[in-house]
Order: structure tokens, then sequence, then C-alpha cells
């Protein structure tokens, strides 16, 4: 199966706000709402931000929020900050291969 | 709560290789326990999944060739890669799917596959 869709690249000054979207089929994230989003800095292991579509983790800034409508899911990032530069990854269940994530998406401060 | 994954070398195509997850803070056994891996300069994949009541799960890419597995005694999820191909290069981290829910909040820093000849 193939990867959820994400944009390659998005930016932002100090401050702003920026949205990331990710795309799937209803076979993944538009029938289910075990959507996920996850930070990764260079040469670190993956962090987890948002789950079950808008929730956030203990010790996750209330500057990031999730949602979904229909076969898309996006992450909002709010004030951005530099340290927000990453690469952000959404991941869904799915019913064909268990969970699936998108092909990454970097976020630059500019 | 810490993993901590090792057992990541270099090795030639058809090869085999363990990885070991060591956990802290938390019990393997009673946890759904994935492992996701990572090509160089490319996204998060996920390869494998072992319930806490047993059952466990494979991405197609693996499937036949890789064993989840863990030892309640040592607190450790494995991974075994048998027949390893070159696109299995990877950073392979472990990690904790919550409740079954299809997320993973606790992440080991990761090992490092390489399958070359």
């Amino acid at each position: 199966q193939s990867a959820l869709t994400q944009p390659a690249s998005v930016s932002g000054s100090p401050g702003q706000s920026i949205t990331i979207s990710c795309t799937g089929t209803s076979s993944d994230l538009g029938d289910y709402n075990y959507v996920s989003w996850y930070q990764q800095h260079p040469g670190k292991a993956p962090k987890l931000m948002i789950y079950e579509v808008s929730n956030r983790p203990s010790g996750i800034s209330n500057r990031f929020s999730g949602s979904k409508s229909g076969n898309t899911a996006s992450l909002t990032i709010s004030g951005l900050q530099a340290e927000d530069e990453a690469e952000y990854y959404c991941s869904s269940y799915t019913s064909s291969s268990y969970v699936i994530f998108g092909g990454g998406t970097h976020l630059t401060v500019l | 709560v810490q993993l901590v994954e090792s057992g990541g070398g270099l090795i030639q195509p058809g090869g085999s290789l363990r990885l070991s997850c060591a956990a802290s803070g938390l019990t393997v056994s009673s946890n759904y326990m994935s492992w996701v891996r990572q090509a160089p300069g490319k996204g998060l994949e996920w390869v494998s999944v072992i319930y806490s009541g047993g059952s466990t799960y494979y991405a197609d890419s693996v499937k036949g060739r890789f064993t989840i597995s863990r030892d309640s005694s040592k607190n450790t999820l494995y991974l075994q890669m048998n027949s390893l191909r070159v696109e299995d290069t990877a950073v392979y981290y472990c990690a904790r799917e919550y409740e079954g829910n299809y997320y993973m909040d606790v992440w080991g820093k990761g090992t490092t596959v390489t399958v070359s000849s």
C-alpha cells in the first residue's frame, strides 16, 4: 500500500501558523480516527505530537493541534518557533497493513 | 521509561541478524510493541507488531523473512531478520504502541542495519 500523501516541504516565519496536510483513503484515515503525528529532528527518534486525530500527549505544547476532514488530516502549528524546524510524519491505522506513515514534510522556520 | 535497541551492523545480502530492544520502566509482555524502520534519507515504515496477547503482524515487505518475539524474563523485544536484502538497510526503531491504539508513544533511539556486499 502507498504511503499517506504529505507535501514535501512547508515553511513559515517565527510567530506565524502553518498547516501540514496528510491525505489518505477510505481504507485508512478516511474511515478511522487513528491518526497520529510525529516530529523528527535530524538524527533523532520520532516524537509523538498528536494522537487519535487531535489529542496531545502530556508535555506537548498547545501550539500543536490536529484535525481531520474526510480523507485528509491536518497538523497545525501556531506561533512558530525555531525549534519547530523538523520533519513531520502523519500516520494512520489501515485495514490492509496495520499502520501506514506519510512520506514526511520538512518544516523550515524562516 | 526507556527502550534501547542493539544488534545492528553490516551484513551481506542473504544474511541474518537479530535486533534486541531492552526496556526499562515498562513491561514488554504487557504492551503492544512495534518495530519501525527508516531507510537512509527516507520516511518511516512500520515493520511488525507483537500484541500483549502474543499475536504478531508484519508488513508485506518483510513477511516470511522477519520474526518478532519477546523474552519476558529479560523484558526484551526482538526482531529476527533472515534473507536480508539491500532494501532492508535502515535505522530500526522499537516503539511501544499505546494500548493497541495504533500510535507509538515511546521510542528507542534506533539501531542501524546495513545490508551490502
